[in-house]
């Protein structure tokens, strides 16, 4: 079975650090796609970043970025330089291509002033 | 903006009363996809559309039922909604062929509260 797994139901940091949320997957599939989704609280589902699972380059956006090893099935994402906007739930999702995603459980992430 | 519009935004309806949530697409995406999620879990799908092709989750109650009439458009119906369905409702696109990703875009969701 395919599943997604992430350890940390809740972290929080000041503004201004850096934050790691952990997310481990399990699958036999050799190519797939890995995303991480934001949902600030009573706002909507956004997308954060995805990676491709052929691609062995991490992928980055702006302040976010991903620490992808696939022989370890890990997909870390990295918050530099967290603001107060940043306070959401974080999920982590896998699919292996099939318009189905596998949702891990979520990490809220609260920033601090 | 292209983007996912779900209507209502907020829903109060009366145990057993048959409700219904719309969503609608500017995406142009040939997948639609319905998901009920409770107070911060990860959502959990219901059904999902390849254009009109409907495809049921195994453990969707039958309580819940979808129509797509056309490409923009996809409604949820809750035939008898018992308080265990009080949830967030997301409505979610995707294009054809995964669109190189596989990627899906969200609406805001409507809230439904069972009285």
């Amino acid at each position: 079975a395919q599943t997604v797994t992430q350890s940390q139901p809740e972290m929080s940091v000041q503004e201004a650090e850096t934050v790691t949320l952990s997310c481990t997957y399990d699958t036999s599939e050799s190519n797939y796609y890995l995303f991480w989704y934001k949902q600030p609280p009573s706002r909507q589902m956004i997308l954060v970043i995805r990676q491709e699972a052929y691609k062995q380059q991490n992928a980055t956006e702006n302040r976010f970025s991903v620490n992808f090893q696939k022989a370890a099935k890990s997909f870390s994402l990295k918050i530099s330089d967290s603001q107060l906007g940043d306070t959401a739930m974080y999920f982590c999702a896998f699919t292996p291509g099939n318009y189905q995603l596998i949702w891990g459980a979520g990490t809220k992430l609260i920033i601090k002033p | 903006d292209a983007m996912v519009i779900q209507n209502p935004r907020y829903q109060v309806t009366q145990f057993g009363k048959p409700v219904t949530l719309s969503c609608s697409q500017t995406l142009n995406h040939n997948v639609m996809y319905w998901y009920q999620q409770k107070s911060s879990q990860a959502p959990k799908l219901l059904f999902h559309y390849y254009d009109k092709d409907f495809n049921n989750e195994a453990d969707t109650p039958d309580n819940f039922q979808s129509r797509r009439p056309n490409t923009s458009f996809c409604f949820l119906d809750i035939r008898s909604p018992g308080l265990g369905d009080a949830a967030m409702y997301l409505c979610a696109t995707s294009p054809k062929g995964g669109g190189g990703s596989y990627e899906q875009y969200f609406g805001p969701g409507t809230r439904l509260t069972v009285t």
